[in-house]
């Protein structure tokens, strides 16, 4: 029972092109929405996150979109870098307790 | 500065053995967790401990048995270990918890791969 759905195993983008990870969720009680970035080898890395009260969140390159009514979480990387080719993660908070519940990951590949 | 640390990074054992994992953090946290990433890739909750006290257990098999010595510190102790235990463990740690809208900080992983 997958509460929090990565529907896309892998992505392949262009270098200077848009790169855009999709998430999808299935309990509304989540408020607080997280992107991690994993290289190998190495432990996630938090890269933006969005309140349930927002629906866009932008960081430089990066930019979070969430979609509260069709329960749909974005991540857009523009422009897309060599260096951003890596595992993306969503992952979500329900903030009743202390855990984050993770999708199971979007390998991006971004291509000079 | 490695601001949350594990040792050993890899870790290969025979089934049966008892390891431990340990798990540091020096980001002055209140909150410390294990996430385990199996085969599957899937990152799901363990334990969490905030200031020395368990907060969660999501239904582990009671082989496993985290320790919080102080505010920095849980270890994960793994008694009878079984081939389905290989995975990768994550440490991660948080300045607060329940009902805060915070981030987590992660380590780099234990490879424990059971023979």
């Amino acid at each position: 029972d997958q509460q929090v759905k990565q529907n896309s195993p892998s992505l392949s983008v262009q270098e200077g092109r848009i790169s855009i990870l999709n998430c999808d969720y299935t309990n509304s009680m989540f408020d607080y929405f997280l992107w991690y970035k994993k290289y190998p080898a190495e432990g996630p890395t938090f890269l933006i996150s969005i309140s349930s009260i927002k629906d866009k969140n932008e960081d430089g390159r990066f930019t979070v979109f969430l979609n509260k009514s069709a329960k749909h979480l974005s991540l857009h990387i523009v422009p897309s870098q060599p260096g951003d080719s890596a595992v993306y993660f969503c992952a979500l908070d329900g903030g009743s307790n202390y855990k984050l519940t993770f999708g199971k990951g979007t390998l991006l590949t971004v291509n000079p | 500065d490695t601001a949350v640390s594990q040792t050993p990074k890899y870790l290969v054992t025979q089934m049966g053995n008892d390891k431990s994992i340990k798990c540091e953090q020096n980001l002055g946290h209140d909150t410390m967790y294990w996430y385990k990433q199996d085969s599957k890739k899937f990152l799901k909750i363990m334990f969490s401990y905030n200031n020395k006290e368990l907060i969660i257990n999501e239904t582990v098999p009671n082989r496993f048995s985290p320790k919080s010595p102080d505010k920095a510190h849980l270890n994960l102790h793994i008694n009878s270990l079984e081939l389905g235990d290989s995975a990768v463990y994550f440490c991660a740690s948080s300045q607060r918890g329940a009902g805060a809208q915070e981030t987590q900080y992660f380590g780099p992983g234990t490879r424990l791969l059971v023979l």
